[in-house]
């Protein structure tokens, strides 16, 4: 299958930093990416929905001034969690669209802010 | 009601047990179904995919939908304790990846 590769796996910053994560999908070009981000033992909450070259599109709830979002390409789309507090905490999975109907998720990003 | 339910579990079976997870949705535009397996702290990795109904098979999982009930299953046959994992159901209408809908997730144990 196709190949989403996401980095870093793991992060730790001290609350108030900044912290990006970026997505790249390797074998193909992704017109559409998808950040999401989910609880311990809970199912994936989609964040925003980013098409390359146009703004994100940002669910109700989730803050577009705190969750920065990049799609500088058609292969590589960016996270950014700015002044990252406690409550940010979280994993967070990116996932890629560009082969028809068939979406292919990125290993995803503990982050710990401290 | 929600667009996608799935039974959420958890599910625990022995070895070499045939096991079944289901989800059911609500919206009839739906043609794309898509059954994901994620490990603990890990991505999604897509299982199987099939469009509008039917059955899919792809070594010991089986795929079925059925539109008509608004029903799809999966199945693993000889499960093994490397199928231990979440199982999400993933459904979408079409428009290249837009609105997708993921079920809940069934946590599954496969005990040895």
């Amino acid at each position: 299958g196709a190949v989403v590769s996401q980095h870093p796996s793991w992060v730790i910053c001290k609350s108030g930093t900044s912290v990006k994560i970026e997505c790249r999908s390797l074998d193909f070009q992704a017109t559409t990416m998808f950040w999401y981000r989910q609880f311990p033992k809970q199912s994936l909450m989609l964040m925003a929905t980013s098409n390359e070259g146009s703004k994100a599109t940002y669910e109700q709830g989730v803050e577009k001034d705190k969750f920065l979002i990049n799609h500088a390409s058609l292969t590589l789309s960016t996270l950014t969690v700015t002044s990252a507090h406690p409550e940010d905490s979280s994993f967070y999975i990116c996932s890629a669209s560009g082969l028809g109907e068939k979406l292919f998720f990125g290993s995803g990003t503990q982050l710990s802010v401290l | 009601q929600k667009e996608v339910e799935q039974d959420p579990g958890p599910l625990s079976v022995p070895e070499g047990a045939i096991v079944s997870l289901n989800c059911t949705y609500s919206n009839s535009a739906f043609q794309y179904f898509m059954w994901y397996r994620q490990y603990s702290r890990k991505g999604p990795e897509l299982l199987m995919y099939t469009y509008s109904s039917g059955n899919k098979e792809d070594g010991r999982f089986t795929a079925q939908v059925d539109k008509s009930s608004k029903y799809i299953s999966l199945f693993i046959r000889d499960s093994q304790p490397s199928d231990s994992a979440t199982y999400l159901c993933a459904m979408s209408a079409g428009n290249y990846g837009q609105n997708f809908v993921f079920g809940p997730g069934t946590r599954l144990s496969v005990l040895p």
